[in-house]
Formats: C-alpha cells, structure tokens, sequence
C-alpha cells in the first residue's frame, strides 16, 4: 500500500469549512484513498472514500488531484464534535486484501 | 443492528496470565480484524479472518492467538500477558463486496493494563 503524508495537526473555527491535506505521491492506479477519523477513545468511523473521482457524502467531500499524488477531505461546515484524529489511507480495493495500514493521521481541532 | 460489540470495556492482568477479548459482529461481514493502538499512535493489524475457519496474520501478531469458528465471533487470546501488550483494542469487520472498496465497521474498543 502506497505510503500517505498528513499534517500532525490542524485547527479550525467553528461553522467554517476544514480542508484536510494528504499526500500519496506512490499511489498506484488500483488504490483506493480512505478517509476515516477517530473521536477521543472511540474506534475509528469510516467517511469516505474515493479512486479518481471527486466524491461527496453527507458526512464530506473528498478531492483528488487529477494525478492522484494528493487529496483533500473537506469537512464543509465543521462542528466541535468534528475534533478528532484523521487519517487518510491508501489501499487496493477488492480482492483479499481489505487490511488498512494506518498512520499517525491529522488532529483536527475545532475551535468555539 | 448492534454493530461490533466487544468486551470487556477495560481489564488489568499481571504479568503472565492470560486472556480472551471478545468481539462479535452482527451484520453477516465475511472480514474481521484485530488492531491494537499504543498511546499517541496509530492502529496496528494483530491478525484478521476472510471467513469462518480461516485466519492470518498481520503485523504484530506475536503473543497473540484467534480463531474464527462462526461467522459472527472472531476473540482474540492473550496467552502470557506481558507490560508490552498494555494497549487499547479495537476489533473491526467489513463485508466484502469486490472491486470497489470497503468500509470497516469498528467496535469500540478494550482498554488493556498489564502490571
């Protein structure tokens, strides 16, 4: 699985849009990008999770560059309870190997 | 559904007892997972299951043991507890689909002290 680079931490204000960086310069052509946070002592929560393609749910929205070497989570309207650890990780998608190796990620702290 | 669910919440061993954490999943998942995370760090893979009766390792298996006899339990043993293995828990499953990608579903957690 392609190695992935985040910021150790980040803040944001309350109400305002939180753009998360990673970089995965090593990706290959058939690994996905995985977004997941983990909230103080909680297990980890998926949110989303992208192959080229722009992709947008209701918790984010996920941006790749079109060489694929970068992406952004955006966290468009950021709430106090959106303070957790994120990790972006890189993997191939189907087949046997479902393992997520993940790093130290990007706290996020979001701030009143 | 219930999700993952494991237990016990938190437990302390001495040095050189054993244990079994348990996780269980609810939502018919083919794949589980076993991670453990070490303060300030991120999540390690012990061993994970592709289905019932079949296990492998993953990175830090060592002082560890599973099994995966029904599709809904995977526990994992801790034989001879040692300080090195104090950590937090976290047993994970995902349902398979092929191409595509997948999210994995995490329990939430087992807090483990070993004095």
């Amino acid at each position: 699985d392609a190695k992935t680079t985040q910021p150790p931490s980040m803040d944001c204000a309350e109400g305002r849009a939180a753009n998360l960086p990673c970089n995965h310069s090593t990706i290959s052509g058939n690994e996905y990008v995985y977004w997941y946070r983990q909230i103080h002592s909680q297990g980890p929560q998926y949110i989303i999770h992208g192959l080229k393609n722009n992709e947008t749910n209701e918790m984010a929205s996920l941006i790749i560059t079109e060489d694929r070497k970068s992406s952004t989570l955006i966290l468009p309207h950021a709430t106090l309870r959106d303070t957790a650890v994120y990790y972006c990780i890189v993997r191939v998608g189907g087949g046997s190997n479902y393992k997520l190796t993940f790093g130290k990620g990007t706290l996020l702290t979001v701030n009143p | 559904n219930a999700g993952v669910t494991q237990t016990p919440k938190f437990r302390i061993l001495k040095i050189g007892q054993s244990m079994t954490l348990q996780c269980t999943q609810d939502m018919n998942h083919n794949y589980m997972y076993w991670y453990r995370q070490d303060p300030g760090m991120g999540l390690k893979l012990i061993y994970y299951s592709v289905g019932a009766g079949i296990t492998d390792k993953g990175e830090v298996p060592n002082g560890y043991n599973v099994s995966r006899s029904t599709t809904e339990d995977f526990p994992l043993r801790l034989e001879l507890a040692a300080p090195s293995q104090t950590s937090v828990y976290f047993c994970a499953s995902t349902l398979s689909r092929g191409q595509g990608g997948n999210e994995q579903f995490f329990g939430p957690g087992t807090r483990l002290t070993v004095l």
